[in-house]
């Protein structure tokens, strides 16, 4: 099967574009994450949906993120303007629901605001 | 405040030099607790699942144990392939939220 899909896997882009990372989760899974790990934070809950609905939204950081689940096999996080302190991996993970079943990682894309 | 701490932040090892990395956890409430493995340029990868206190899960070279506090990772006999970044996480409240430690990077030398 066919593991959890990241796009792209590198972005450099300039301070104030707007930027678009994409996931496709793993066939059949229905929870879906985002991610961001950083040197200084690690690994930190942005958001995740349950079935294409977003359920708990309190990690993003600011109103300049957001995050859409139109189907159950595609995902966005939108940065709009860009900062260069948003410059991070961002990693998407998929599990199904049910107790403690684990959450299967992407390889993330890497972000650098100039 | 719920919280996961991992020690050491790094840790240096000779092949064959068995060792252990620790996960300790303050938090409210424990309905599991995870280890992965990540390595560079790669998103974290699954080992095990934890429950309860006294459970204990093996693969290969690893084997993860859990008490109240916390879970070691027992590494028998490392070989340089082991080489990665650990991580634990937990999930407090069976909402799918983990908190995750800083990790221990692992770097076995031939």
């Amino acid at each position: 099967d066919a593991g959890v899909i990241q796009s792209p896997r590198h972005e450099v882009t300039e301070m104030g574009q707007e930027v678009t990372l994409r996931c496709k989760p793993i066939s059949g899974h229905d929870y879906l994450f985002w991610y961001r790990q950083t040197m200084m934070r690690g690994l930190e809950l942005l958001i995740y949906f349950n079935n294409n609905v977003p359920i708990d939204d309190s990690g993003m950081p600011e109103d300049r993120f957001s995050a859409k689940m139109p189907n159950a096999s595609f995902s966005t996080l939108k940065i709009q303007p860009s900062e260069p302190r948003d410059s991070a991996v961002y990693f998407c993970a998929s599990s199904w629901s049910g107790s403690n079943q684990p959450q299967h990682f992407g390889d993330g894309t890497r972000l650098s605001i100039l | 405040e719920d919280q996961v701490t991992q020690s050491p932040e790094a840790l240096r090892l000779q092949e064959g030099e068995s060792s252990s990395l620790n996960c300790s956890y303050t938090v409210s409430g424990l309905r599991g607790l995870f280890w992965y493995r990540q390595d560079p340029g790669k998103g974290p990868e699954f080992l095990f699942t934890l429950y309860s206190a006294g459970e204990e899960k093996e693969k290969e070279r690893l084997k993860a144990t859990l008490t109240k506090k916390e879970s070691f990772l027992h590494i028998t006999a490392p070989k340089p392939e082991d080489s990665a970044t650990y991580l634990c996480a937990v999930d407090t409240s069976g909402t799918y939220k983990y908190i995750f430690g800083t990790g221990t990077r692992l770097k076995v030398l031939a």
